[in-house]
């Protein structure tokens, strides 16, 4: 099956400091990536989608400066938490969707935890 | 816009027990919806996909229905194992747009030896 791989897969980091998450495709092409947040024991929520050689779209009531995303290839989108804060601490998880695939499945990483402190 | 709920939020059974998970979305415009498991501090795993046109999903002692019309998916589970325990999450895509996934809140299930 198809391989979505994130790292780091734990962060700590200081309030103030900026953050780097990254999401690859191993096995296959993704020209659109989401990303997602959770806060413990609730559920996932979509933060935004990447896509390849364009500008993210932003889901309501998520700040674009402070959660910056770059999809500059076909197997790889990133995430940055720029000034981290406490509230920003959270699981962040990525997932992909095959390039030219019609069933529209979706395929996660393992997620990233970061902690501010 | 799409909500998805998941009943029961969560549920304990003795190993051995078939069982079934709900869930419910109020908007019946979707492409997909998928199962998924997720273990503590951990991403998620795909169980099973069902697409719009699909009535349900099989997979080993995993089987999912669709009930589009209504609304509604169940997961059920044969034959509980303790290596069931784990949250289930169910999510549907819609049929316009970026397809992305909009998810219920899951039902933590704990299967005791």
């Amino acid at each position: 099956g198809a391989v979505v791989s994130q790292h780091p897969s734990r962060v700590i980091c200081k309030s103030g400091t900026s953050v780097k998450i990254e999401c690859r495709s191993l096995d296959f092409q993704a020209t659109t990536m989401f990303w997602y947040r959770q806060f413990p024991k609730k559920s996932l929520m979509l933060m935004a989608t990447s896509n390849e050689g364009s500008k993210a779209t932003y889901e309501q009531g998520v700040e674009k400066d402070k959660f910056l995303i770059n999809h500059a290839s076909l197997t790889l989108s990133t995430l940055t938490v720029t000034s981290a804060h406490p509230e920003d601490s959270s699981f962040y998880i990525c997932s992909a969707r095959l390039a030219g695939a019609n069933t529209g499945e979706l395929f996660f990483g393992e997620g990233s935890r970061l902690t501010v402190l | 816009k799409q909500e998805v709920t998941q009943i029961p939020a969560a549920l304990s059974v003795p190993e051995g027990e078939n069982l079934v998970l709900n869930c419910s979305f109020t908007d019946s415009a979707i492409y997909n919806l998928q199962w998924f498991r997720q273990d503590p501090g951990k991403g998620l795993t795909s169980l099973l996909l069902i697409q719009s046109s699909q009535r349900e999903q099989t997979s080993g002692r995993l089987n999912a229905s669709l009930d589009k019309s209504s609304g509604r998916s169940t997961l059920y589970i044969a034959a509980s194992q303790p290596g069931d325990s784990a949250t289930y999450l169910c999510a549907v895509s819609q049929d316009t747009g970026r397809r992305a996934l909009t998810f219920g809140s899951g039902t933590r299930l704990q299967v005791q030896p």
